[in-house]
């Protein structure tokens, strides 16, 4: 079975600072890995995904994700951040043996203050 | 661009009622599944779905629940009789194709409340 913990349920950060959501996970079997963001009133969306290759993984909105197999982590940053970005973000995993489900983090609201 | 979409986005029932949610899966896409979040908690897998069967299920996706593709459009959730912990968003995603790799994209939610 597969497990994904989010360390911080909420962060609070300044419109342009830089910003990190921690994103650790368990499994006995190799993992994709991902990171949805659901903005006010909608569905979860795709921010960005690592499946393999290059661990640094960035999103066309200024988001990267590293994936660190020692670790088991797969944090997500973003060098400044904007109004813009205020939501609630979840890391997901789904493992090849584990068939196609998504297995999901607690979620991390962030706030970006003006 | 396409999107899933759910209704209703707000239902309230009483205990030992049946509810059907209902959702519009992205037209081209194969799987289809649902998901649930109580307030606070993980958001946690229910069952995926493909070629009018399920294909797996969680511990959670018990007798009380059922899924249907009704028609060319629709995919819905079931519960037969509510009970109080059936409180939470339920969320319809769907993907092309199966694999793990795939991308689900979701909809909206609807938030489900037993009195």
């Amino acid at each position: 079975a597969q497990s994904v913990t989010q360390l911080d349920s909420q962060v609070p950060v300044f419109e342009e600072a830089p910003v990190e959501l921690r994103c650790n996970y368990s499994s006995s079997v190799s993992v994709y890995l991902f990171w949805y963001v659901q903005y006010p009133n909608q569905g979860l969306q795709l921010l960005l995904k690592y499946l393999s290759g290059s661990t640094l993984v960035e999103s066309i909105n200024g988001f990267e994700a590293e994936f660190n197999k020692s670790q088991t982590s797969f944090h997500l940053r973003k060098p400044s951040v904007h109004i813009s970005d205020t939501a609630e973000y979840f890391c997901a995993v789904s493992a090849l043996a584990a068939g196609n489900k998504l297995t999901f983090g607690g979620g991390t609201r962030v706030l970006v203050k003006p | 661009e396409p999107e899933v979409t759910q209704t209703p986005s707000h239902q309230v029932t009483q205990m030992g009622q049946e509810v059907i949610l209902r959702c519009v899966p992205i037209s081209n896409h194969l799987y289809f599944y649902w998901y649930r979040q109580i307030l606070g908690q993980k958001v946690e897998f229910l069952v995926s779905f493909y070629n009018n069967e399920i294909s797996e299920k969680s511990e959670i996706f018990d007798d009380q629940f059922s899924v249907e593709r009704p028609d060319g459009s629709n995919f819905t959730l079931k519960i037969r009789s509510t009970k109080l912990e059936d409180s939470a968003m339920y969320f319809c995603a769907s993907s092309a194709l199966g694999a793990s790799t795939d991308t689900q994209y979701f909809g909206p939610g609807t938030r489900l409340t037993v009195l």
